[in-house]
């Protein structure tokens, strides 16, 4: 079964802290992985996007890294802002007999000053 | 350019009720996708348009649900009757490409909260 799995689920830092979330996939076969932020009672955003080929990228402060072997990515946040705060959801699209696309639950991440 | 334009923002609706979302995309994205949103189930594709043609609707709940678009400029996603199971965050966005044709990048609207009582 094609899924993505985000962790943790919630999660809450002092500003200024480094973080890291999770997302695992057992998509086959795999296309591509988006890393979305998701601010409150707002769409959601695209931080990176990845093909298989690609082991990280950078987004300012936000690097994503990609291991298409182990099936795992992360989202790293370097020195965390109170803009920070939002959910963050990785967002995996694969090729079967038409191009799909699977959201992660996502992970909401709360800064605190 | 002011981004995907959804409307309204906000609807409250009577269970049984005919509700209609509009969604204005980008100028020149030749792709458009209505998403949903709800806290038990997360974000899911519902359904989308290139060049105005629906190219997967697998993601529709039921045939209560039905979306258009008629023009470049236009989509309405209908649910006709509403019922309380429905209330949802409804997501326009739209893109360049689409599935199929490697990376793209997609642009969301503010979406319309939807509650139906």
């Amino acid at each position: 079964k094609n899924q993505v799995e985000q962790s943790p689920q919630s999660l809450i830092i002092l500003e200024g802290k480094n973080c890291t979330l999770q997302c695992n996939y057992t998509v086959s076969p795999f296309s591509n992985l988006r890393w979305y932020k998701q601010d409150t009672g707002r769409g959601p955003v695209s931080l990176t996007i990845m093909t298989f080929s690609e082991n990280t990228k950078s987004n300012g402060r936000y690097t994503a890294t990609l291991d298409a072997d182990t099936k795992q990515s992360s989202l790293h946040i370097t020195a965390s802002q109170l803009s920070d705060s939002a959910s963050y959801i990785c967002v995996v699209t694969f090729y079967s007999s038409a191009s799909k696309i699977i959201f992660g639950s996502g992970t909401r991440l709360s800064i605190r000053p | 350019d002011a981004g995907v334009i959804q409307s309204p923002r906000h609807e409250v609706t009577e269970m049984g009720q005919e509700v209609t979302l509009r969604c204005k995309p980008i100028s020149g994205h030749d792709y458009l996708f209505w998403y949903r949103q709800t806290m038990m189930r997360g974000l899911e594709l519902l359904i989308y348009f290139n060049n105005n043609v629906p190219i997967d609707d697998s993601g529709m709940p039921e045939d209560r649900f039905s979306a258009k678009m008629p023009n470049a400029s236009f989509s309405t996603l209908k649910i006709q009757p509403s019922e309380p199971r429905d209330s949802a965050v409804y997501f326009c966005a739209s893109s360049l490409r689409g599935p199929g044709q490697g990376i793209y990048e997609q642009y969301f609207g503010p979406g319309t909260r939807l509650t139906v009582t």
